[in-house]
């Protein structure tokens, strides 16, 4: 596809649930960034791959979330055991290698009831 | 750590008035600077964006100079128009660590007829 796309674009979860979003990034774009923008705030930074390789992961805010893209491509973030305060705006980027510019994808809304 | 502050909205202008959002920020070494638009029920786009000191990024209209001696990157416009209403994230990366983004926490602007 021509941008960012990702899926779903609105998920409603029960508290304790597992949540998986999905991120197909531009094609070809070797980096690929998740934020997540809480209602009223810019985004903030969760995690960082180059190709396959988590390379930052510092931002993820607790043990409960994990992000992999094994392939160097599509990137999957989980979250286990959702609570409230995890209900938030996940946005992907990606961009063609690490200081280029990052092409944001639409988010998906997480709300977790 | 890095951060930025942007001035708080909702700015409301009349179409064809000047525009000006504020943005200072802090960082350690020396930042890129970028201004991301939000239009309702899209991602974010990059507007502009300025690598060094005294550079001026211009878009659509859009102007900002980096100002590395006030730590600022103000956005301005001349002549706002109605499709200009959206949110506006003032944002910065350093190199290393695939340059994530720190973003401010967003403005937003209504340009009424």
């Amino acid at each position: 596809g021509a941008g960012v796309s990702q899926s779903p674009r609105y998920k409603v979860a029960k508290r304790g649930q597992d949540v998986a979003l999905r991120c197909d990034p531009i094609s070809g774009h070797v980096s690929l960034f998740w934020y997540q923008q809480a209602l009223g705030q810019g985004p903030e930074f969760l995690t960082y791959f180059q190709n396959e390789a988590q390379l930052d992961k510092s931002g993820l805010p607790s043990d409960r979330f994990f992000a992999e893209r094994p392939e160097g491509s599509v990137s999957t973030l989980k979250i286990q055991r959702t609570q409230q305060e995890d209900s938030a705006v996940y946005l992907c980027a990606s961009s063609l290698d690490a200081g280029n510019i990052q092409y944001f994808g639409a988010g998906t809304r997480l709300s977790v009831l | 750590g890095n951060s930025v502050t942007q001035m708080e909205g909702p700015v409301t202008l009349s179409e064809e008035a000047f525009l000006t959002i504020n943005c200072t920020y802090t960082a350690t070494g020396y930042p890129s600077l970028f201004w991301y638009v939000q239009y309702p029920g899209e991602g974010l786009q990059l507007l502009l964006k300025a690598t060094k000191a005294d550079d001026k990024g211009s878009n659509k209209g859009f102007e900002a100079t980096y100002r590395k001696e006030t730590t600022s990157f103000h956005l301005e416009k001349g002549s706002v128009q109605v499709s200009d209403s959206a949110v506006y994230f003032c944002a910065l990366s350093e190199r290393g660590g695939g340059n994530k983004l720190t973003f401010g926490t967003g403005t937003q602007l209504k340009v009424e007829l």
